[in-house]
């Protein structure tokens, strides 16, 4: 079936560390989109990619670093900068030119102790 | 700055109650609002409302847009404790990027 994976579900990190989460679709969609959530607040946009070999900020870029080799893979990196790391991460992709509707998913937990 | 603002915040009924849920917003570059439903990890699209004044509605789910006073409503009608979730609203931006801007969300819990 076609959809958005993503993985670790749940991830556990010391402080001073780094994290990459993976996001993977096979919707051959070619907007993809990383999201953080807050208890209590909305979706607020870390980076976006509109096609291969490019991407850019979103409202809440620092700390975060991400890459996009291929089509289906956009890979989120929380780098040790990331002030507040603990969040729930969700990865979206949509079709922009044809709906916008985005598609997510099941998103990653990050806790740091 | 661009906003996207929900209200209520969080909002408790019991089944068969029917409830409204508010989205407005102020953004440059407009080109939808769309709603999702969140009931645990990843959220679902419901609606993508483009025109003024034009109902869409699924079951007991409606919704409608108002360009003019840059607002939205959902409104679900007979609730079920299946519709407990939190709703988001978003505004998606006239460009070739996708990009949306959310609201806080509404948290809706319903009781049996």
């Amino acid at each position: 079936d076609g959809g958005i994976t993503q993985s670790p579900k749940y991830l556990f990190r010391k402080e001073g560390q780094n994290v990459t989460l993976s996001c993977e679709q096979n919707l051959n969609h070619d907007a993809m989109y990383w999201y953080r959530q807050d208890p209590g607040q909305g979706l607020r946009l870390i980076y976006y990619s509109q096609i291969v070999n490019d991407f850019q900020k979103g409202d809440i870029a620092e700390g975060y670093s991400v890459s996009r080799e291929k089509k289906e893979s956009f890979p989120l990196t929380v780098t040790s900068a990331q002030k507040n790391p603990t969040a729930f991460y969700l990865c979206a992709s949509s079709t922009p030119g044809l709906t916008g509707e985005l598609f997510f998913g099941e998103g990653s937990r990050l806790t740091v102790l | 700055e661009d906003k996207v603002v929900q209200s209520p915040l969080s909002l408790v009924v019991h089944e068969g109650d029917t409830v409204t849920l508010n989205c407005s917003y102020e953004v440059t570059n407009f080109r939808s609002l769309l709603w999702y439903k969140q009931e645990k990890k990843a959220p679902t699209f419901l609606f993508m409302l483009t025109s003024s004044g034009i109902e869409k509605k699924s079951g007991r789910l409606s919704s409608i847009l108002d360009k003019k006073e840059l607002f939205s409503i959902l409104n679900i009608t007979a609730t079920q404790t299946g519709d407990s979730a939190i709703y988001l609203c978003a505004v998606l931006y006239n460009t070739n990027a996708g990009k949306s801007t959310f609201g806080d969300g509404t948290t809706l819990t319903v009781k049996p």
